[in-house]
């Protein structure tokens, strides 16, 4: 069965004060991972799109990358406005478009 | 261009009562999936609809339905409502011809059953 683990279930920073949260897999065939951000009474805002072992993406100040078991969410210098939820999901081959959702990393920032 | 729109966004309804959610994808998107969100079980995946044919479906009872009409649009349907009901209902679409792109989702529905 897809599974997805994210840690740590809440993280508390400083302004300023970079960290990475980290989203752990088992699928039968990657097909994607993605990352969302989501705030309280809202849906998931899109983030980042990976593929394939090796392949980063940047965004401001944030950074996505992925190896074959885990990904990697690196906070550089974040800011209040970044406090969220961050979500890590993966679609496997088998299974059409459904998405496996982890339970995400509560992230605050404190000013 | 505008976004994936969900109605209503708030409901409460009485246990036994049965509920239709609306959902209209971003412009030009013809997969539609929908979610269900609770504090303990996260993000859950209840069924994905594509040029109105149901592709996959999650672990839920029959009482969970949905369909999508011509113009993409969805709806989904929860009969006999069950106080574990109650959650964040978020509807997504995909576009592109890939089956792996992003997914963008709603707003989502809060849906209190009492």
């Amino acid at each position: 069965e897809d599974q997805v683990t994210q840690s740590p279930e809440a993280l508390r920073l400083q302004e300023g004060e970079s960290s990475s949260l980290n989203c752990s897999y088992t699928v039968s065939g990657l097909r994607g991972l993605f990352w969302y951000r989501q705030d309280p009474g809202k849906g998931p805002e899109f983030l980042f799109t990976l593929y394939s072992a090796g392949e980063e993406k940047e965004k401001e100040r944030l950074k996505a990358t992925l190896t074959k078991k885990e990904s990697f969410l690196h906070i550089t210098a974040p800011k209040p406005e970044d406090s969220a939820t961050y979500l890590c999901a993966v679609q496997a081959s088998q299974g059409a478009q459904k998405l496996v959702f982890g339970q995400g990393t509560r992230l605050t920032i404190n000013p | 261009k505008a976004g994936v729109t969900q109605t209503p966004r708030y409901l409460i309804k009485t246990r036994g009562q049965q509920v239709t959610l609306s959902c209209s994808p971003i412009s030009g998107h013809r997969s539609v999936s929908w979610y269900q969100q609770t504090p303990g079980q996260g993000l859950q995946f209840l069924f994905e609809y594509f040029s109105e044919t149901q592709r996959n479906k999650g672990n839920f009872p029959g009482r969970f339905s949905g369909r999508q009409f011509s113009n993409s649009r969805s709806e989904m349907n929860v009969s006999t409502l069950e106080l574990g009901d109650s959650a964040l209902y978020l509807c997504a679409s995909r576009g592109g011809l890939r089956r792996n792109t992003e997914a963008f989702f709603g707003q989502g529905t809060r849906l209190t059953v009492v």
